[in-house]
């Protein structure tokens, strides 16, 4: 079956300690993206890569990184310098315009 | 500033009625929008999409209304169904940029039986 792949579902992390999400997706999909989503402000882009090796910040870039070595993945390393982590991390593909998003995963550092 | 505005947090709708989701956008370069719906603990799944070519696009119960000179699009859901109960994101995109979306805050969708 075809689709994107986000794991874990669930992760707890320490304050000050970096952690990386996984995305994979089996769709052959040039483009890749990362959304964060909070209560009431919808989805917001933190970055994206529309082809391997290439990636640009989006709107809410800073205490985030990425890479994008092959197509198929594109993890996400929140970094101890993002003052507000907790929330849901949404991966999407797309080749056109309609995003495929995966099942997401909820980070909550204590 | 929020370029893709959904100023309803949320609707509740009788079972068999429609549903009417509003979205408003400023930025007049946004040319091509979608309409997501999304579970919680889930990621969003495409509902419908409209072209600014167009101003209607249906797909079964689900019907999208473009008004570009009020900047306003509308989502229709005839009937609604229980199964409809769900976050719903209006998103916007310039065909001729990066392939990038903008998404409103969304506004929850209660179908009361």
């Amino acid at each position: 079956d075809g689709g994107i792949t986000q794991s874990p579902k669930y992760l707890f992390r320490k304050e000050g300690q970096n952690v990386t999400l996984s995305c994979e997706q089996n769709l052959n999909h040039d483009a890749m993206y990362w959304y964060r989503q909070d209560p009431g402000q919808g989805l917001r882009l933190i970055y994206y890569s529309q082809i391997v090796n290439d990636f640009q910040k989006g709107d809410i870039a800073e205490g985030y990184s990425v890479s994008r070595e092959k197509k198929e993945s594109f993890p996400l390393t929140v970094t101890s310098a993002q003052k507000n982590p907790t929330a849901f991390y949404l991966c999407a593909s797309s080749t056109t315009y309609e995003q495929f998003f995966g099942p997401g995963t909820r980070l909550t550092v204590l | 500033d929020q370029q893709v505005k959904q100023n309803s947090p949320s609707l509740s709708v009788q079972e068999g009625r429609i549903s009417i989701l509003n979205c408003d956008y400023t930025n007049s370069m946004f040319d091509y929008f979608l309409w997501y719906k999304k579970y919680p603990a889930e990621g969003p799944t495409f509902l419908i999409s409209i072209s600014s070519i167009k101003d209607k696009n249906e797909d079964g119960r689900f019907t999208v209304f473009l008004n570009k000179s009020a900047k306003h699009l509308s989502l229709h859901i005839v009937p609604s169904q229980p199964g409809d109960s769900a976050v719903y994101f209006c998103a916007a995109t310039n065909l001729q940029g990066a392939q990038k979306l903008v998404f409103g805050q969304g506004t929850r969708l209660t179908i009361n039986p």
